[in-house]
């Protein structure tokens, strides 16, 4: 089946300085893949749309300047953290959805990000 | 409203024991629905698409009631690897939104 790869899967950081974590679609074209944070026993929460070629669409609170997304090819989307803070810190995830199987949304592995 | 609900829970069951859950969705143009299961400190997985139809694999069985627009995850015969969190999530507008139920935590003991 589809799967989603994003590197790294964990990242230490000192304040101040800016994380980029990947994510691949690695078998089929994602024209939008999405990017979530997830806090100690709380659910996903969507912070960007990010599509293939344009800018992408960030949720309400979250600021654009400090999230950055590229989504340069319709398999890579990036996120760059900029001078991250540690209440930066948490669990980073992507997703993608593969049109052709149902729009089933696959997500990749995680990225833990601890801002010192 | 939330686009969709799920009870946190926890639910604490026994092996063996059979349980249910629900999650309702606040928009009738909701087009997909699926439940993943996530266990800590990972990202969610798949479990199953809900279908029409209700479908069925193995010891999990998911229902879609469009008319209340909710669905279900029944898990029969609980195991203690079942233990995680379940996440309800519908999709609309062709793939370009899914929503996120807050996850119910189920714990199976033994």
């Amino acid at each position: 089946g589809a799967v989603v790869s994003q590197h790294p899967s964990w990242v230490i950081c000192k304040s101040g300085t800016s994380v980029k974590i990947e994510c691949r679609s690695l078998d089929f074209q994602a024209t939008t893949m999405f990017w979530y944070r997830q806090f100690p026993k709380q659910s996903l929460m969507l912070m960007a749309t990010s599509n293939e070629g344009s800018k992408a669409t960030y949720e309400q609170g979250v600021e654009k300047d400090k999230f950055l997304i590229n989504h340069a090819s319709l398999t890579l989307s990036t996120l760059t953290v900029t001078s991250a803070h540690p209440e930066d810190s948490s669990f980073y995830i992507c997703s993608a959805c593969d049109r052709s199987v149902t729009g089933e949304l696959f997500f990749g592995e995680g990225s833990r990000l601890t801002v010192l | 409203r939330k686009e969709v609900e799920q009870d946190p829970g926890p639910f604490n069951v026994p092996e063996g024991a059979t349980v249910a859950f629900n999650c309702t969705y606040s928009n009738s143009a909701s087009q997909s629905f699926f439940w993943y299961r996530q266990d800590c400190r990972k990202e969610p997985k798949l479990l199953m698409s809900v279908y029409s139809s209700g479908n069925e694999d193995g010891r999990f069985t998911a229902q879609l009631n469009r008319a209340s627009q909710y669905i279900s995850l029944l898990i029969r015969d609980s195991k203690l690897s079942d233990s995680a969190t379940y996440l309800c999530v519908v999709n609309r507008d062709n793939f370009n939104k899914f929503y996120f139920g807050s996850g119910t935590k189920l714990n199976v003991k033994p």
